[in-house]
C-alpha cells in the first residue's frame, strides 16, 4: 500500500559518529522534506527537495546532509557536527513543488518518524 | 491556542462534548492553512485544510474556521471521542514558501 516509510524507528548515535535515517515513498511525489521535532515545539525544517538531484537547506540545516538520487528516496545524515541530535525526525512528501502556481497541493504526507538518541 | 516552549497548552474535554482548538498565525499573506493530528510516537496525520478565500470548511466530525481579520484559525471536533486524544498542529503556507508549523495543542478526552 502507498505511503512513506521511515527506518529505523529508533536509532542511537555514539559520540563523533555519523548516522543515516532512511525515507522512502511510493506516492510518486515530487517534493520531499525532513523535519526535526523537539518536545513541546513545532516542526522545524532541516532540508527539502523539489526534484531529483536537487535540494535546499531549511531553517536548521547545520550538522545535517541529504541526497536525492532517486525520486522515491531522501536519506538524511546526521553528522558529528550536529551537537544536539536527540530528537524525533520526520520525513514528509508532497505532490507539488513550492513556488508552483496556485492549486498545487501543498499538503504534506508524513512518515512515522525516527527517534534518534545519543549514547 | 498555539504557543512555543516546552509546555504545550492542553485542552481537556469530556467524551461526547465538542472540542475547539485555536491557533493564531503570524503571516497575514498566508493563503493556505492545514491541521494535523499527531499521536504519541507517530507522524502527523492530515485532518483538514482551508484556503484563504474561504471562511469555513467542514469534514467528517471536524470543521475549520478561518478569521483573516484577526489571523485566527480554529479546529472544531464534534462529539469528541477517546481516539481523538493527541497533539493537534496548525500550519500556514504563504504562496511559494514552505509550511510553518505551530507548537501544538494537547487534546485529552476524559471518559
Amino acid at each position: 500500500d502507498g505511503g512513506i516509510t521511515q527506518s529505523p524507528k529508533y536509532l542511537f548515535r555514539k559520540e563523533g559518529q555519523n548516522v543515516t535515517l532512511s525515507c522512502e515513498q511510493n506516492l510518486n511525489h515530487d517534493a520531499m522534506y525532513w523535519y526535526r521535532q523537539d518536545p513541546g515545539q513545532g516542526l522545524r525544517l532541516i532540508y527539502y527537495s523539489q526534484i531529483v538531484n536537487d535540494f535546499q537547506k531549511g531553517d536548521i540545516a547545520e550538522g545535517y546532509s541529504v541526497s536525492r538520487e532517486k525520486k522515491e528516496s531522501f536519506p538524511l545524515t546526521v553528522t558529528s557536527a550536529q551537537k544536539n541530535p536527540t530528537a524525533f525526525y520526520l520525513c514528509a512528501s508532497s505532490p507539488g513543488q513550492p513556488g508552483q502556481v496556485e492549486g498545487t497541493n501543498e499538503k504534506l504526507f508524513f512518515g512515522s518518524g525516527t527517534q534518534l538518541s545519543v549514547l | 491556542g498555539e504557543s512555543v516552549g516546552l509546555h504545550l497548552p492542553t485542552l481537556s474535554v469530556q467524551e461526547g462534548d465538542n472540542s475547539i482548538i485555536n491557533c493564531a498565525y503570524s503571516n497575514s499573506a498566508s493563503d493556505y492553512f492545514i491541521w494535523y493530528k499527531q499521536e504519541s510516537g507517530k507522524g502527523p496525520q492530515f485532518i483538514i485544510d482551508i484556503r484563504s478565500n474561504m471562511d469555513k470548511r467542514q469534514g467528517q466530525r471536524v470543521t475549520v474556521l478561518l478569521n483573516k481579520t484577526v489571523k485566527h484559525l480554529s479546529l472544531q471536533i464534534a462529539a469528541t471521542q477517546p481516539g481523538d486524544s493527541a497533539v493537534y498542529f496548525c500550519a500556514e503556507n504563504h504562496y511559494g514558501n514552505k509550511l510553518v508549523f505551530g507548537a501544538g495543542t494537547i487534546l485529552r478526552v476524559k471518559s
